[in-house]
């Protein structure tokens, strides 16, 4: 089966400006994650949907970044505006259920903020 | 505060020899823990959760509560184990370790 899909692959904009990532899951999937990967740090949740709802958003930074999965299928991540500090790579997971059941992961998006 | 500790940031060890991966945790509840592993250019995916007690490509990790410790081993290391592997501590979501480059060096 198809993994998850995100888009775009990389991303290089100037601090103030926006900018939206897209994740795709996999098909079937109820439960679709965020990430946040500083270099040289593991991955850190920003947001966990099931379905179309927020489970846990408490580690997203509100005044910048919001997501939506409209329908429970895919989703988008915007940061709006960018600081320096946000460069990182996003990733975006789904998994079946919950938190116990494997994440898969996307390739990934890293984003350089200039 | 939950917390996943992997003490070392490369690990780096001749082809055939014992492999330690250090992992650490901190949390008051009943622990799930797991590996998971990134190859070069290849997506981040779950090599082993503590709960289903497997040896995935010859990899174990077993949880001692007392130490607080989930330490992934393999006995003899292989080229195509060289990668990076995270630690990872189950609450109501994932809290993963910095991680720990592994080099296999023939």
């Amino acid at each position: 089966e198809a993994g998850v899909a995100q888009s775009p692959r990389y991303k290089i904009i100037e601090k103030r400006q926006s900018v939206a990532f897209w994740c795709n899951p996999i098909s079937g999937h109820a439960t679709l994650y965020w990430y946040q990967q500083i270099l040289g740090q593991g991955p850190k949740l920003l947001i966990q949907f099931q379905n179309n709802g927020v489970v846990d958003d408490s580690q997203l930074p509100k005044d910048r970044f919001s997501a939506e999965r409209l329908k429970g299928v895919d989703s988008t991540l915007k940061i709006q505006p960018a600081k320096l500090e946000d460069s990182a790579v996003y990733l975006c997971a789904s998994s079946l259920g919950g938190v116990s059941n494997e994440q898969f992961f996307g390739p990934g998006t890293r984003l350089t903020v200039l | 505060a939950q917390r996943v500790t992997q003490p070392e940031k490369l690990l780096s060890v001749f082809k055939g020899a014992p492999v330690e991966l250090k992992c650490n945790y901190s949390y008051s509840g009943s622990p799930e823990l797991f590996w998971y592993v990134q190859y070069s250019r290849q997506r981040l995916q779950l090599l082993l959760r503590h709960i289903s007690r497997e040896s995935i490509k010859g990899f174990t990790a077993d949880l001692n509560k007392g130490e607080t410790s989930f330490h992934l081993k393999k006995p003899f290391a292989q080229e195509e184990d060289s990668a990076m592997y995270y630690c990872a501590l189950e609450t109501h979501k994932l809290v993963f370790g910095a991680g720990t480059i592994l080099r296999v060096k023939s």
